[in-house]
């Protein structure tokens, strides 16, 4: 099956606690991203890797950091987590270029 | 910045009716301008994209047309069904080769049966 994996699909955790997540896409694509939802469902995108390299690193706090090994692999770290890190966390891949972008089903994270 | 102002919050209908959602743009140039759809529980999926004026996308009944005069790309559906029921969302890249996808808030539809 082609597409975008998430794991895990549900987070809980405490404030202050270390949280990774992980995304593989099996779609051949070039670019990966890590996008954030909030309650109101206002997505913004994170970061956006290309052939591991980092491309795109919008304005996120420090304790967030990406860690890509290879073009079809894209992880998430959040070190020491805040409440206002609550949210969904989605994985896109696409071709660099504009191209339409695929989602996985997300990873939803509490933080107590 | 490049923004995404779209109907804010909920379009409630009943089936067989016409479904249109509001997408207007800020943006410099000839962004590419797309829809997706978000099911509960599922990541967003995509809809179609349109990246020149006057071009037309469209995918599974919906249709929507790039109109550089006027910043829209509007959505439309002739008659939905209870099965689109879904969040939409508009949004825009830079320029036909950029990767940094703004959305917009999101437009929740909901089809009564």
């Amino acid at each position: 099956e082609t597409a975008v994996f998430q794991t895990p699909n549900y987070h809980v955790t405490q404030v202050g606690n270390e949280v990774s997540f992980n995304c593989k896409q099996t779609l051949g694509h070039d670019t990966m991203y890590w996008y954030k939802q909030d309650s109101k469902k206002l997505l913004k995108i994170m970061f956006s890797y290309n052939n591991k390299q980092l491309i795109v690193n919008e304005t996120v706090p420090r304790r967030f950091s990406p860690q890509s090994s290879d073009k079809a692999h894209l992880n998430l770290r959040i070190k020491s987590v805040e409440p206002e890190d609550s949210a969904v966390y989605l994985c896109a891949s696409s071709y660099l270029g504009g191209r339409e972008q695929y989602f996985g089903p997300g990873t939803r994270l509490t933080v107590l | 910045g490049d923004s995404v102002t779209q109907t804010e919050g909920q379009v409630a209908l009943s089936e067989e009716d016409f479904l249109t959602i509001h997408c207007n743009y800020s943006a410099s140039g000839y962004p590419a301008l797309f829809w997706y759809v978000q099911y509960p529980g599922e990541g967003p999926q995509f809809l179609f994209r349109a990246s020149r004026d006057k071009e037309k996308g469209s995918s599974r009944g919906f249709e929507a047309t790039y109109d550089k005069g006027t910043t829209s790309f509007h959505l439309r559906k002739a008659s939905v069904q209870e099965s689109d029921s879904a969040v939409y969302y508009c949004a825009l890249a830079p320029n036909s080769a950029g990767n940094k996808l703004t959305f917009g808030i999101g437009t929740r539809v909901l089809v009564r049966p």
